[in-house]
């Protein structure tokens, strides 16, 4: 379960489009789920969670799908924006306060 | 902007050196993290503390120390060091500590050692 790298992952988008990134988490107990953002040179910047008991939940432009069954999280992003380009990681919270990060994706918005 | 302060935003220095990070949370938050990410290990947890308490550990060496202040303030003591330890350091916090809460990060330390 702990990130294991490195080699990211690259999404590549047009802007204007949607875009959706994908994790797979490691511990079938763990209760909830955090996506984050990280610019250049920047920490960590959360964007959105998501609890066990739900299955998807909407944010501004983004919306995070939670597949217990298969222990499968995505990030939807609409209408990707060059502000967009970014490192985003999904976390999960294994309990006793301890996030696991997944390796991360890169995000690159297309002009 | 997190609200969490982290400082120096670079620290250059040799092997087996002695370094000492500092956060500052956000402001009424009493739980404080700190994670080291690397080139090949990515983001790693290493130790929070709550309200000066030491509550929870990850991966972190015998040769790293932290602690939390009364002023609720933390620092990462980081000794003998190796080139291997080489990474950014986030401190991050939140409010409680409970596992369904929102870790802030801060902008990070990139510690060099040569």
């Amino acid at each position: 379960g702990e990130s294991v790298g490195l080699h990211l992952p690259t999404l590549s988008v047009q802007e204007g489009d949607n875009s959706i990134i994908n994790c797979a988490y490691s511990n079938s107990a763990s209760d909830y789920f955090i996506w984050y953002k990280q610019e250049s040179g920047k920490g960590p910047q959360f964007i959105i969670d998501i609890r066990s008991n739900m299955d998807k939940r909407q944010g501004q432009r983004v919306t995070v799908l939670l597949n217990k069954t298969v222990k499968h999280l995505s990030l939807q992003i609409a209408a990707t924006q060059p502000g967009d380009s970014a490192v985003y990681f999904c976390a999960e919270n294994i309990g006793g306060n301890k996030l696991v990060f997944g390796a991360g994706t890169i995000l690159r918005v297309k002009s | 902007d997190s609200g969490v302060t982290q400082t120096p935003k670079h620290l250059i220095t040799a092997t087996g050196q002695r370094v000492t990070l500092r956060c500052s949370p956000r402001s009424g938050d009493l739980s404080v993290y700190w994670y080291q990410q690397s080139l090949d290990q990515g983001l790693q947890f290493l130790i929070q503390y709550y309200n000066g308490e030491e509550r929870a550990k990850g991966n972190i060496l015998e040769r790293f120390s932290a602690q939390q202040f009364p002023d609720l303030h933390s620092e990462l003591n980081l000794s003998s060091l190796e080139l291997g330890d080489s990474a950014l350091y986030f401190c991050a916090s939140n409010l409680a500590g409970g596992d369904t809460d929102t870790q802030y990060f801060g902008p990070g330390t990139r510690l060099t050692v040569l």
